[in-house]
């Protein structure tokens, strides 16, 4: 069975670079034809698609924060990762990794239980 | 990108049914048949429970069933059980590879 766990540091200061890590286990990243995403859920807002990348790449981001993104993936560790530039108070949320389906097509059927990142000072 | 709009809340008693609904703009439920549902508990990930507007997945119990009616998708919870307090996101396909979710919805039992 496919699980995903988030890692990374619980805390960023402003203007700096929020680096997350998600680590597969019980399948392959390179297997099944899925995409792997981030979606994040920013307090008392709901869940927001920031962008997922194929096992060989070809990553598409949220236009929303297309600049400051980058998810890259790396078959070698089955992980792949998540790096947003230059960030405020407003990307305080609760980070997920997630699969996006491809018999459920178009959906995220399997989901990391989540990391809390605070932007602060 | 626009969120998807939900309303706030919906409430129901215990055996009842209730439906959320979601709508958007008409190019993203005009062209794409692609909305996915989401339950989400407190302090939990989401889990999904709706995929191509009105399938379901294996886990998922049979009184939860989706629909879609012009630039509206809806979630429709028959039998309204405890376990069914939580908040409820629908996602669509917007086109360009990307996605966009709603708002969400918080589900109560009276």
């Amino acid at each position: 069975q496919v699980q995903l766990q988030e890692s990374g540091p619980g805390l960023v200061k402003p203007s700096q670079t929020l680096s997350l890590t998600c680590s597969v286990s019980g399948g392959s990243i390179s297997s099944g034809g899925h995409y792997w995403s981030w979606i994040r859920h920013q307090p008392g807002r709901g869940l927001e698609w920031i962008g997922y990348t194929f096992y060989s790449g070809s990553p598409n981001y949220s236009p929303s924060l297309r600049g400051r993104t980058t998810i890259s993936p790396d078959p070698s560790k089955n992980q792949f990762s998540l790096s947003l530039t230059s960030v405020t108070a407003a990307d305080t949320a609760v980070y997920y990794c997630a699969r996006r389906g491809v018999i459920l097509r178009d959906a995220f059927d399997i989901w990391g239980q989540g990391i809390m990142v605070v932007v602060s000072s | 990108q626009s969120a998807l709009t939900q309303p706030a809340s919906v409430s129901g008693s215990p055996g009842q049914s209730i439906t959320i609904s979601c709508s958007g703009p008409s190019y993203y439920f005009g062209n794409y048949d692609l909305v996915s549902w989401y339950q989400q508990h407190p302090g939990k990930a989401p889990q999904l429970i709706i995929y191509e507007v009105n399938k379901r997945p294996s886990w998922v119990a049979y009184r939860f069933s989706g629909s879609k009616s012009g630039y509206t998708a809806s979630l429709t919870i028959s039998g309204l059980q405890a376990e069914d307090e939580a908040d409820y996101y629908c996602c669509s396909y917007a086109g360009s590879s990307t996605y966009v979710f709603g708002s969400g919805t918080r589900v109560t039992l009276l």
